[in-house]
């Protein structure tokens, strides 16, 4: 089975452009999440999709926004970038069930904003 | 609204000896706490998790232990190796088919040889 894939694995921006990150979730999986990693925040949760509807927001400005597609394919934007948005992303996947479980992670996109 | 803190930042322990992480959480519908070991450039994984019907979990050389009452719970390794060095995350969330997690700021363990 495979794993979590997400694209782009690295790039680079400049300050006000704009961002798109994809996230495939394991086979079956209809729940995606995504986390914004910085040294010293630990894991930052960002939001979470089931079923192409959001389920829960973090904290975040309105300048992070996702999607679900029909596929469970999930996109993460973050529009008009800051030097702050500097940061791993990574998106999780789990099996949807009664109980809350295993959260299945990518390896992340490592964005970088000059 | 929901926070969890997690001490200690870093941690340095020699080969053998034990190592104590400790989570405090603030949601008290929270009932779902799960710890992930990240090794450096790999993917966050889940090593250990606990339900609030039982206080104790261990699984060979891990151990989880939860109080509701006091709202924290704390991750042991005993005879620490080399391999178990890595950044460490505990997690609160309310289980009732919500994936909001909330992760505190982990802990980075280092095993000296």
């Amino acid at each position: 089975k495979a794993g979590v894939t997400q694209t782009p694995r690295y790039l680079i921006k400049t300050r006000g452009q704009q961002v798109t990150l994809s996230c495939s979730p394991i086979s079956g999986h209809r729940s995606v999440s995504w986390y914004q990693q910085t040294p010293g925040q630990g894991l930052q949760f960002l939001f979470e999709y089931f079923s192409e509807t959001q389920r829960n927001k973090g904290n975040f400005p309105g300048r992070f926004s996702g999607r679900q597609f029909s596929n469970s394919r999930s996109e993460m934007n973050v529009s008009t970038l800051e030097l702050g948005d500097s940061a791993l992303y990574l998106c999780a996947s789990t099996a949807s069930g009664r109980d809350t479980g295993e959260l299945f992670f990518g390896e992340g996109s490592r964005l970088t904003v000059l | 609204g929901e926070n969890v803190e997690q001490h200690p930042s870093t941690l340095s322990v020699q080969e053998g000896d034990s190592a104590v992480i400790k989570c405090t959480y603030s949601d008290s519908a929270s009932n779902y706490f799960p710890w992930y070991k990240q090794e450096l450039g790999k993917r966050p994984q889940l090593i250990i998790d606990i339900r609030s019907n039982v206080g104790e979990k261990k699984d060979q050389r891990i151990a989880v232990t939860l109080n509701k009452t006091a709202k924290h719970f704390s991750l042991h390794i005993t005879e620490t190796q080399p391999e178990d060095s890595a950044v460490y995350f505990c997690a609160a969330i309310q289980s009732s088919g919500t994936y909001k997690y909330i992760f505190g700021t982990g802990t980075r363990l280092k095993v000296l040889a």
